[in-house]
């Protein structure tokens, strides 16, 4: 079975620049969740999907941060503009029961 | 509010030595308690977790926890380290009613191991 699958796996951009990156979940997992994980610290949940409904968006940044799950599968996360401070590793994760997740290798942002 | 604890940012080991890393956390209910490895690069990956029942909780990798909740912690051991367990390892807290969940993760701990 394959896993939960990122890409890209890195990338760099400018400021101000626009960025996306997509997250294809285990098969059959209803659940899908965003996190950030900067420098030096745990994950930090930015959304969560119930199949295509955000059930839970309270900690993400709405004035520059979007994200979508068309159909209830894939899940895009997009930055625009992105700014210094967005550099960090963004993890996606899906679940099944909300018992246990399973995450991706994560996408590490660098903004210059 | 909720929280995880983990005191320490780094550890370090002999290889063949016992290991413990310690995670308080912070709830007013019954918690469901997690812990996860991280590798360089890599994503994190489930080690073991606590929902109810025997709070001895056996994982893979011959990882154990221990659920205490009148210490509010659920410290992860290992009775052998192998030089492969170096990683960063994170304890978590799922906090909500169910079907709303909220993982809270701690700010992880550091694991270097001498060969």
């Amino acid at each position: 079975e394959a896993g939960v699958v990122q890409s890209p796996r890195y990338k760099i951009i400018e400021k101000k620049q626009p960025v996306a990156f997509w997250c294809n979940p285990i098969s059959g997992h209803n659940t899908l969740y965003w996190y950030r994980q900067n420098l030096g610290q745990g994950p930090e949940l930015l959304i969560r999907y119930e199949n295509e409904e955000a059930v839970d968006d309270s900690q993400l940044p709405k004035d520059r941060f979007s994200a979508e799950r068309l159909k209830g599968v894939d899940s895009t996360l997009k930055i625009q503009p992105a700014e210094l401070g967005d550099s960090a590793v963004y993890l996606c994760a899906s679940s099944l029961d909300q018992g246990s997740y399973t995450f991706g290798s994560g996408t590490r942002l660098t903004v210059v | 509010a909720q929280s995880v604890t983990q005191p320490d940012i780094h550890i370090t080991v002999s290889e063949g030595a016992s290991l413990e890393l310690r995670c308080n956390y912070s709830y007013g209910a019954t918690p469901y308690l997690f812990w996860y490895v991280q590798s360089p690069g890599q994503g994190l990956q489930l080690l073991l977790k606590y929902f109810s029942g025997d709070t001895l909780v056996q994982g893979i990798k011959g990882f154990e926890a221990e659920f205490k909740r009148s210490q509010s912690s659920f410290n992860l051991r290992k009775p052998s380290v192998h030089w492969s367990d170096a990683a960063e390892y994170f304890c978590a807290v799922a906090t909500g009613a169910s079907g709303t969940y909220k993982y809270i993760f701690g700010t992880g701990t550091r694991l270097k191991v001498l060969a």
